[in-house]
């Protein structure tokens, strides 16, 4: 099983400063990956999906690199609503299963 | 696309208890769906997957789950449900419905886009 480690558990930062997230895979998994947002009492949105894509109607201050098993989540100039909770996901074929990172709480600093 | 879940609730150990997710908006025939839980103090995790029927309608569950949790769909109600039976305390938590979207970079894989808000298990004596 394919385990995805998220750091920092939690990043503190202020509005208009640069978030760097990184999610390592304990396998290479290709370009399979995505980036959720979760605020509370919302539902998961995504926003970056085969490691680099934005989803539709996400901002171009998010943006996702990487490939193999390192990826990095960058928001450029932090709005106040860009903090939350963040999740990196990925897809096995065999045996069929998706994971999730354990997550990084952005929070204003 | 709207997701409507319902059904949550307390229950007790061993009990059994069925969510439901009512799409409106559009029609699901043709997405795969999954349900994904966010338990108190954790992160995400995947449950399980139902493909659509045009694809065989095939299941996959997370191991926690297997052999506990069922996955169904009615898609003439435009309906996913997840049948859970001998609940566990580890299984509190808000229970997400979600649609596998295909995007398509070099190839086209499935992730989940449209959520709905949850409904909240409770599994305490």
């Amino acid at each position: 099983e394919i385990v995805l480690t998220q750091s920092p558990a939690t990043l503190s930062l202020s509005p208009g400063e640069r978030a760097t997230l990184s999610c390592r895979a304990s396998q290479s998994i290709s370009s399979y990956l995505a980036w959720y947002q979760r605020k509370p009492g919302q539902a998961p949105r995504l926003l970056i999906y085969d490691a680099s894509n934005r989803a539709t109607g996400i901002p171009a201050r998010f943006s996702g690199s990487g490939s193999g098993a390192d990826f990095t989540l960058t928001i450029t100039s932090l709005e106040p609503e860009d903090f939350a909770v963040y999740y990196c996901q990925q897809r096995s074929n065999w045996p069929p299963m998706y994971t999730f990172g354990q997550g990084t709480r952005l929070e204003i600093k | 696309l709207q997701l409507v879940e319902s059904g949550g609730g307390l229950v007790k150990p061993g009990g059994s208890l069925r969510l439901s997710c009512a799409a409106s908006g559009s029609s699901i025939t043709d997405a795969w769906m999954s349900w994904v839980r966010l338990a108190p103090g954790t992160g995400l995790e995947w449950v399980g997957r139902m493909k659509s029927q045009r694809d065989g309608g095939t299941t996959d569950y997370a191991a926690p789950v297997k052999g506990r949790f069922t996955i169904s769909r009615d898609d003439s109600k435009n309906t996913l449900y997840l049948q859970m039976n001998s609940l566990k305390s580890e299984d509190t938590a808000v229970y997400y419905c979600t649609t596998n979207g295909f995007y398509c970079g070099s190839d086209c894989s499935p992730y989940f886009d449209y959520w709905g808000q949850g409904t909240l298990v409770t599994v305490s004596s």
